[in-house]
């Protein structure tokens, strides 16, 4: 069975710090992962999806990488600012069972 | 980008009466499409995976008589809780699955938070 863990559980920095949250999987046999942001009482927001044939998808301040061998992702924040506060999550898609397994989620505090 | 709406955003019920809860793929058809479920300061669980036109699937530990799922069409599936009780009352999400061309991508709806009193 699938399990998704992230560290750290939660992070406080100061504005404009660079930051990354590590997502790791114990399945290598997925077809893509996502990373979410989730505001608090709010639904998902996709932030970027990877494929299992690529490394890496990178979107304005936002760049992700994944190493499907050792079962690892990283959500890297260039620059944070205090809107980038919320909950990320990370998920992965197992081949052959479309449903996502879901991560227990990196709180983020950035401080102005 | 594809869009799956949710309705109701939120619901107060009474212990003991049923809730329905819609999903609906607006501009895309969806084969298969998903429930969750989010308890507080936790992670999405997945309950269930809905086909269009068979039964649910049910995640271990999820009763399929309690949570009733529906999907009548590629575009909408329902979630009816039975009975409800209070530890029934957390954030439900739904999504919805399509194939692009060389990917499986879903679409995440933007839940309902059910508190049953």
């Amino acid at each position: 069975k699938q399990e998704v863990t992230q560290i750290p559980a939660a992070l406080s920095v100061p504005e404009g710090e660079n930051l990354v949250l590590n997502c790791s999987f114990t399945d290598s046999a997925i077809y893509n992962l996502q990373w979410f942001r989730q505001d608090p009482g709010k639904g998902l927001t996709s932030l970027l999806l990877i494929q299992s044939s690529q490394r890496e998808q990178t979107s304005g301040r936002l760049n992700a990488s994944l190493d499907k061998s050792s079962g690892r992702s990283t959500l890297y924040i260039a620059a944070s600012q205090p809107g980038d506060s919320a909950t990320y999550l990370c998920a992965v898609g197992d081949t052959g069972r479309r449903a996502l397994t879901f991560g227990s989620g990196t709180r983020l505090q950035v401080q102005p | 980008g594809a869009v799956v709406s949710q309705h109701p955003s939120r619901v107060i019920c009474k212990s003991g009466t049923s809730v329905k809860i819609e999903c609906r793929s607006l501009d895309f058809q969806a084969t298969t499409m998903f429930w969750y479920r989010q308890f507080p300061k936790q992670s999405l669980m997945l309950m269930a995976t809905s086909n269009e036109g068979s039964k649910a699937t049910y995640e271990q530990g999820v009763e399929k008589d309690k949570f009733l799922i529906n999907h009548a069409s590629l575009t909408l599936s329902t979630l009816t809780v039975t009975s409800a009780h209070p530890e029934d009352s957390s954030f439900y999400i739904c999504s919805a699955g399509t194939q692009g061309w060389d990917s499986y991508e879903q679409y995440f709806g933007p839940g309902t938070r059910l508190t049953v009193t």
